[in-house]
């Protein structure tokens, strides 16, 4: 079975550039989450969609992160303008319910550097 | 605030030793405290889970140790071996939203 299909795998992008990251989840997963890792800060939660409708968007770190997921197979976390703390790799993850004991399954990651 | 604090922040084992990292939580209402395992280049991997009404899950080489009272668990890896070198991340949840520990970086060498 394919897992969390996430794109670009490595973006290298300067500063004040538009930079949009993909997903798609596993198939027949109602629940999807945006995590950021750094060294500094480890994995945050950025945002988390169930059946689509975004439920908590508070670890969005300001507004020139938004994230959309139009239909149950994709999404998309946008970064517009980029700046160079935005550097991390940003993991899209899905789950069969958002609920508790409920595996998350994450993808491989995007590794996104601005400079 | 980090909401899961762990220790150590990096492990060295021998091969066929015990490896253990710990973990500490102040929120009463988390209820899931799962471990995920991560190796360079890949997302976290769920690697076993507990919930606090036990106080100890076994899995293979792996056991998580829950001590409710102390707000603590932690994870055993028995007979380590080289190809358990990864990241460790502990976690507590509460509903859906996963808080990670900072991770540790176990190396278990030949």
């Amino acid at each position: 079975d394919a897992g969390v299909i996430q794109s670009p795998r490595h973006e290298v992008t300067e500063m004040g550039q538009e930079v949009t990251l993909r997903c798609k989840p596993i198939s027949g997963h109602n629940s999807l989450f945006w995590y950021r890792q750094t060294m500094m800060r480890g994995l945050e939660l950025l945002i988390y969609f169930n059946n689509n409708v975004p439920i908590d968007d508070s670890g969005m770190p300001e507004d020139r992160f938004s994230a959309k997921m139009p239909n149950a197979s994709f999404s998309t976390l946008k970064i517009q303008p980029s700046e160079p703390r935005d550097s991390a790799v940003y993991f899209c993850a899905s789950s069969r319910t958002g609920g508790i004991g409920n595996t998350i399954y994450f993808g491989e990651g995007s590794w996104l550097t601005v400079v | 605030q980090q909401q899961v604090k762990q220790s150590p922040q990096s492990l060295i084992v021998q091969k066929g030793g015990i490896s253990i990292i710990n973990c500490a939580y102040e929120n009463t209402a988390f209820d899931y405290f799962p471990w995920y395992q991560q190796f360079p280049g890949k997302g976290p991997a769920l690697l076993i889970a507990i919930r606090p009404d036990v106080s100890e899950k076994k899995e293979g080489r792996f056991t998580i140790s829950f001590n409710k009272s102390a707000k603590q668990f932690s994870l055993h890896i028995m007979d380590s071996q080289p190809g358990d070198s990864a990241t460790y991340f502990c976690a507590a949840a509460h509903g859906y939203a996963l808080n990670f520990g900072k991770g540790t970086s176990l190396l278990v060498t030949p």
